[in-house]
Order: C-alpha cells, then sequence, then structure tokens
C-alpha cells in the first residue's frame, strides 16, 4: 500500500543546517508537501514542490526531490529555536486525490 | 479572515454515545478533508470530500461517517464511539489549482475528543 517513509526525531545544533528527508510510493504524485506543527497548533504549509522540478529554495528552506529514488528532503539553514516543531511530509495520490502523509519529524533545537 | 473553524475543540464523551464534529471553511475551497493524528501513527487521512455529495474513504474510516451537502461544511459522525476513537482529529480545505489539482491545505485548530 502508499507509504510516506521518514524518520521520527532530528537534533540539531543552532546554526547548524537541519535535514529531514521522506521516502514516498506514488511516483505520479503531481505534488509533495513539507507541513509543520509547532506545539499544541495544527499543521501549515511549510513549502511545496511540484514533481517536475528538482529543487525549490525559499529563503532558508531548500527542498530536493529526486523522482528516480522517491526521496524528498527539506533543508533549513541556520536552523533557529523557533524552528522547533514536527516535520511532516506528504503526497497527494494522483489517481483519486488521496492525501498521504509521513509520522512526522520532531527537530528538537540544542543550544 | 480566511479560516477552517471546528467545533468542538475539546469533548469527552462516553462509548456508545452519537456526537459530531463540525468543520466549517470560508475560502470555498472544493476539497475538504479529516484526519486523525495519534502518537507514532502521524496524521491519517480518515475521509475526504472533493466536492458537495462527493465523499470518498481514507486510510481509516472504519466507525466513522461524513456527509457534504454544503461547499463550506464537512462534519464528521461518529455513529457509537469507542475509546479507540480517541485521538486529536484536524479538518483541512484545500483549493483546486487551474491545473485541475489540488494544493496546499488549510488546516482547522484541531478537537481533541476522550472516548470514556
Amino acid at each position: 500500500g502508499e507509504d510516506v517513509e521518514q524518520s521520527l526525531f532530528l537534533s540539531v545544533r543552532e546554526g547548524d543546517s537541519s535535514v529531514i528527508n521522506c521516502t514516498y510510493t506514488d511516483s505520479s504524485s503531481t505534488y509533495l508537501y513539507w507541513y509543520k506543527q509547532e506545539p499544541g497548533a495544527g499543521l501549515q504549509l511549510l513549502t511545496y514542490i511540484f514533481s517536475n522540478m528538482d529543487m525549490k529554495q525559499d529563503q532558508r528552506l531548500t527542498v530536493l526531490l529526486n523522482k528516480k529514488d522517491k526521496h524528498l528532503s527539506l533543508r533549513i539553514a541556520d536552523t533557529q529555536t523557533g524552528d522547533s516543531a514536527i516535520y511532516f511530509c506528504a503526497e497527494i495520490l494522483n489517481r483519486d486525490d488521496k492525501i498521504i502523509f509521513g509520522k512526522g519529524t520532531r527537530l528538537h533545537i540544542l543550544p | 479572515e480566511a479560516q477552517v473553524t471546528q467545533n468542538p475543540r475539546y469533548l469527552i464523551t462516553v462509548t456508545g454515545k452519537k456526537l459530531t464534529v463540525t468543520c466549517s471553511q470560508n475560502m470555498n475551497h472544493e476539497y475538504m478533508s479529516w484526519y486523525r493524528q495519534d502518537p507514532g501513527l502521524g496524521l491519517r487521512q480518515i475521509y475526504y470530500s472533493m466536492n458537495v455529495e462527493v465523499t470518498d474513504k481514507g486510510d481509516v474510516p472504519e466507525g466513522y461517517k461524513v456527509s457534504r451537502k454544503e461547499k463550506r461544511n464537512f462534519p464528521l459522525i461518529l455513529e457509537s464511539p469507542s475509546p479507540n476513537q480517541t485521538s486529536l482529529y484536524f479538518c483541512a480545505s484545500s483549493p483546486r489549482t487551474s491545473g485541475g489539482r489540488y494544493n496546499e491545505q488549510f488546516f482547522g485548530p484541531g478537537t481533541r475528543l476522550t472516548v470514556l
């Protein structure tokens, strides 16, 4: 069945770069997303990448897409304490518009 | 203000007592969806709807019902709640892009449900 896999935890020192990885299953997914969930809040779209792109950069965020390996990554440059959150990778399946989320990666910032 | 609202935000109920969680969006979005979030399991889609009178099962539809009689509302119904439905529930909506696909999901604030 469909599955989106990501590691559950990541610890990074403040000021370093964070890289969160994700693998997905549907090679025909049109959009792939990164959502951020801060404590006690709902999810907010952080960034997304269209399937015909390899890379997307938005200020401190860089998304890399490797379609051959079905691998998506999110790089956060100069990680700040405000980046502490759970990050979810998600895909929307092309065949039926069902949305599959990963289990989320909890990013912990070390001082 | 463009938003997705859910009510109630918190609910404690007992096994078997029917309940409805309402969801409403004011952005004229076609796509609406319900998720449950559980520790270690992430976010799982329960049901989704691509337009009025169109609903489809997500990954975990058992024990839930939905309806989409109007574009703005997408209530989640638990006919006979059980303790394994204790969870944090999110409603979300999404616009259709010019290319006919769905893009960003806008999430509601969440409803924390406890079934005793």
